[in-house]
């Protein structure tokens, strides 16, 4: 079946610093990969929508400058945390899609994210 | 504003006792609607996906229905190992990409 591996599976940073977390589809190629932010005993919220070799979709409120996405491949999706701060403390998840636009999505295993 | 609501918030159940979810939305143009299962700490697991009102998919003791304003899982003669919490989501409009997540259920069964 369909892999999407991400990776770290958790981080603790520093105030101010950065941190970059790595999706990636395992078995497939996806042109489209998303990223979700969960808080604690809260349902999945939309960050982004990552295009491969193009710019990002933001949803409406998410800071682009501060939540940096690359879909520099067809199985690679990154996004980077800039300079951190505790309230971006969070579970971030990354999906993607096997098939067809209204095909199942199929999610990483999160990122723990801890800034201290 | 597409919207999935999902009920109750939480549900205890003892071994063997069968219950249902709610997932109740309002959207327009449903494409699809998917149900997922998260254990603490890991991302959600794909379930079922339901594509019209009418129908019905079943795996091992769970089974999804569709209406046109909700779906229910049923979960039949549970298991502690069903213990997790359970997520509705739609994908809608024409040129939806994306899904919106209810906020779950969380199911705890106790042998």
């Amino acid at each position: 079946g369909a892999v999407v591996s991400q990776h770290p599976s958790w981080v603790i940073c520093k105030s101010g610093t950065s941190v970059k977390i790595e999706c990636r589809s395992l078995d497939f190629q996806a042109t489209t990969m998303f990223w979700y932010r969960q808080f604690p005993k809260q349902s999945l919220m939309l960050m982004a929508t990552s295009n491969e070799g193009s710019k990002a979709t933001y949803e409406q409120g998410v800071e682009k400058d501060k939540f940096l996405i690359n879909h520099a491949s067809l199985t690679l999706s990154t996004l980077t945390v800039t300079s951190a701060h505790p309230e971006d403390s969070s579970f971030y998840i990354c999906s993607a899609r096997t098939g067809k636009s209204n095909s199942p999505l199929h999610f990483g295993n999160g990122t723990r994210l801890t800034v201290t | 504003e597409d919207q999935v609501t999902q009920s109750p918030e939480a549900l205890r159940l003892q071994e063997g006792e069968s219950s249902s979810l709610n997932c109740s939305y309002t959207v327009s143009g449903l494409r699809g609607l998917f149900w997922y299962r998260q254990d603490p700490g890991k991302g959600p697991e794909f379930l079922f996906t339901l594509y019209s009102a009418g129908e019905e998919k079943e795996k091992e003791r769970l089974k999804a229905t569709l209406t046109k304003k909700e779906s229910f899982l049923h979960i039949t003669a549970p298991k502690p190992e069903d213990s997790a919490t359970y997520l509705c989501a739609v994908q809608a409009g024409q040129y939806g990409n994306k899904l919106v997540f209810g906020a779950g259920t969380i199911l705890r069964v106790k042998s």
